[in-house]
């Protein structure tokens, strides 16, 4: 069965750095989300992208973050200039289409550590 | 209001026994609902949809009552490798993203 796919697994940074997690999503699907869950919380949505372009953000999702598809498999999430507290489990997640009941199947994330 | 509420547990139950979890929503315009698995510092894994009819695979039903804004989850007969975090998530918002509750953690105990 097809999957999302999330490199690296793991990834530490020193603050202040920027940092690109990439996701592969599943072939032919339309519609991409990054998630995150700070250890011991909740999985909390970032931003949807479809058509190149973001289709909604969380008020998580400031401006240091972006995102882009910059070759039409890999689905990247940039954070700028890291802090303590983007220390998270970063989770990318696809779907075909928009229809009313898909479900979204999610990678296996990168732990992202920030020092 | 927090948006999806869940009893975050801990449930302790034996093996074979029958545990039920549920979930408010506060949103009226949720458009799907689903039951996620998640295990300790994996990705959140689709256990089921839930149906507005409800709907059942093996030993796990799922019910959804709109009126009440609820969705819940029976585990039946349940096994040592049910233990894990079961995640409530309501489909909100134009793009579909998923809005999760914080899960209720089950420990099945032999």
């Amino acid at each position: 069965e097809p999957e999302v796919t999330q490199t690296p697994s793991h990834q530490v940074t020193q603050m202040g750095q920027e940092v690109i997690l990439r996701c592969v999503p599943i072939s032919n699907h339309l519609y991409f989300y990054w998630y995150r869950q700070i250890l011991g919380q909740k999985v909390e949505f970032l931003v949807s992208f479809y058509n190149n372009e973001i289709s909604e953000k969380s008020e998580i999702f400031d401006d240091q973050f972006s995102v882009e598809r910059p070759d039409g498999s890999n689905f990247t999430l940039k954070i700028r200039s890291t802090k303590l507290e983007d220390s998270a489990m970063y989770f990318c997640a696809s779907i075909p289409g928009q229809g009313a009941s898909q479900p979204q199947h999610f990678g296996d994330g990168t732990r992202l550590s920030i020092l | 209001r927090k948006e999806v509420e869940q009893d975050p547990g801990p449930f302790n139950v034996p093996e074979g026994a029958t545990v039920a979890f549920n979930c408010t929503y506060s949103n009226s315009a949720s458009q799907s609902f689903f039951w996620y698995r998640q295990d300790c510092r994996k990705e959140p894994k689709l256990l089921m949809s839930v149906y507005s009819s409800g709907n059942e695979d093996g030993r796990f039903t799922a019910q959804l009552n709109r009126a009440s804004q609820y969705i819940s989850l029976l585990i039946r007969d349940s096994k040592l490798s049910d233990s894990a975090t079961y995640l409530c998530a309501v489909i909100q918002g134009s793009a579909r993203q998923l809005t999760f509750g914080s899960g209720t953690q089950l420990t099945v105990l032999p």
